[in-house]
């Protein structure tokens, strides 16, 4: 079937810290894969994609890589900020399925100052 | 990306009332839409999917006759919530799938949520 394995969290880190959200997935055909971040009390904001093995994504310094071989796609930043605390869930979505998604169970990050 | 929005965005409403969640997409024609469901510090549940013209498709476990789900054009979604209890008190999102601002892949864009508190 297709699901998706996220970090379990809270995560936090001290303010430019770098940053590395694991993300697995299994899927029964060729998946596009998300990472979406949902801040307190607002809905879920697209934050980056990859629609094929190998392609990166990358918005606002998070880059993640679509890793067949691995059947990942780790969100990394390099340098994160107080503004960056949120929750980050990782995603997957197969058109065979009539475009439903699969959600992770959501990765809380937290930076402090 | 497509904007898509929520109404409204907190509700309270006493036990044994219906509650009318209205979702819509603003700058595209959503073939489907998506509801879900999201308990604090959890991830979303998907509650139905609902195509254009047609009846939603619930998920296991789902009441439909408690969560009535309408689909009447391609921008507009409402969810029902009827005789809430406060069980029912959750945080609701939709979402509008589709491929939107000349995307290659389809995507689904979320509204801000509604928070629903019965008491």
């Amino acid at each position: 079937g297709n699901s998706v394995t996220q970090m379990e969290g809270p995560v936090t880190l001290s303010e430019e810290a770098f940053l590395t959200i694991n993300c697995t997935y299994t899927a029964t055909g060729y998946p596009s894969l998300f990472w979406y971040v949902q801040y307190p009390g607002e809905g879920l904001q697209l934050l980056l994609k990859a629609t094929k093995a190998d392609d990166k994504g990358s918005n606002k310094g998070f880059e993640a890589t679509y890793r067949k071989e691995t059947t990942s796609f780790h969100l990394e930043k390099g340098s994160v900020q107080v503004s960056d605390s949120a929750v980050y869930f990782c995603a997957l979505s197969v058109r065979n399925t009539g475009n439903q998604f699969y959600f992770g169970t959501g990765t809380s990050l937290t930076v402090i100052p | 990306g497509a904007v898509v929005s929520q109404h409204p965005s907190r509700v309270i409403c006493k036990s044994g009332t219906s509650v009318k969640i209205e979702c819509r997409s603003l700058d595209f024609q959503a073939t489907t839409m998506f509801w879900y469901r999201q308990f604090p510090k959890q991830s979303l549940m998907l509650m139905a999917t609902s195509n254009e013209g047609s009846k939603a498709t619930y998920e296991q476990g789902v009441e439909k006759d408690k969560f009535l789900i309408n689909h009447a054009s391609l921008t507009l979604s409402t969810l029902t919530v009827t005789s809430a209890h406060p069980e029912d008190s959750s945080f609701y999102i939709c979402s509008a799938g589709g491929l939107a601002g000349g995307a290659l892949v389809y995507e689904q864009y979320f509204g801000p949520g509604t928070r629903l508190t019965v008491t």
